[in-house]
């Protein structure tokens, strides 16, 4: 069965220093990958998805992702954080079944900035 | 554009209460869903919708009624509230099968 696992809960970070968000997948094929990203009471947002294209995946606001299928890892990364990046983030795996691509979400991890 | 749009925003309902939530999208997608959000256990699927007329299980469909009479409209029934489904409820909308998902700002109900 696919799933994924986000490493951490919580992640604090400085304003201006990188980002790590890790994940971890399971999947029997070859998988389709997303980040999600939550503001407080705001519904989620894409932030970028692997289709098994490049490996490297660029999405917005600065966010990279590089699919690394040695490790099954998709980890999430920016150069340097801003306040606005606070967030909740998900990291999530497709499922396709039936025609209807169900999509297994992680437990999130919540993003902390501070000045 | 209004995107996916979701109401109420919060509702309270006692054990037993029966209640609509509605999501409408202005897209002209074909597929729509439900999700629920708990805290630390992410996002599940209750129930979809690959088109007008055709709906199936999510991975936590108990307790739940969904129907798809138009390509607009996916509303979620709760028949008989129980504490349990006290969560937030995400609806979202998407144009393919490999096409991102378009979220609505949720419902937040509490079930006492």
């Amino acid at each position: 069965a696919q799933s994924v696992t986000q490493l951490d809960s919580h992640v604090s970070v400085s304003e201006g220093t990188p980002v790590l968000l890790r994940c971890n997948y399971s999947s029997s094929y070859s998988p389709s990958l997303f980040w999600y990203v939550q503001h407080p009471n705001k519904g989620l947002q894409l932030l970028l998805k692997y289709t098994s294209a490049a490996t490297l995946v660029k999405g917005i606001n600065g966010f990279e992702a590089e699919f690394k299928k040695s490790e099954t890892s998709f980890h999430l990364t920016k150069p340097s954080a801003h306040m606005s990046d606070a967030a909740e983030y998900f990291c999530v795996v497709s499922v396709m079944n039936t025609g209807f691509q169900k999509l297994v979400f992680g437990t999130g991890t919540r993003l902390l900035v501070s000045p | 554009n209004a995107g996916v749009t979701q109401t109420p925003k919060f509702q309270v309902l006692k054990t037993g209460q029966s209640m609509t939530l509605q999501c409408a999208q202005d897209m002209n997608h074909e597929y729509m869903s439900w999700y629920r959000q708990d805290p630390g256990m992410g996002l599940r699927l209750i129930h979809y919708s690959v088109g007008a007329g055709i709906t199936d299980q999510g991975e936590v469909p108990n307790g739940y009624n969904v129907s798809r009479s138009t390509t607009e409209d996916f509303p979620l029934r709760l028949l008989s509230a129980a504490p349990s489904q006290t969560s937030v409820y995400f609806c979202a909308s998407s144009s393919g099968v490999n096409s991102p998902l378009h979220f609505g700002n949720g419902t937040r109900l509490t079930v006492t």
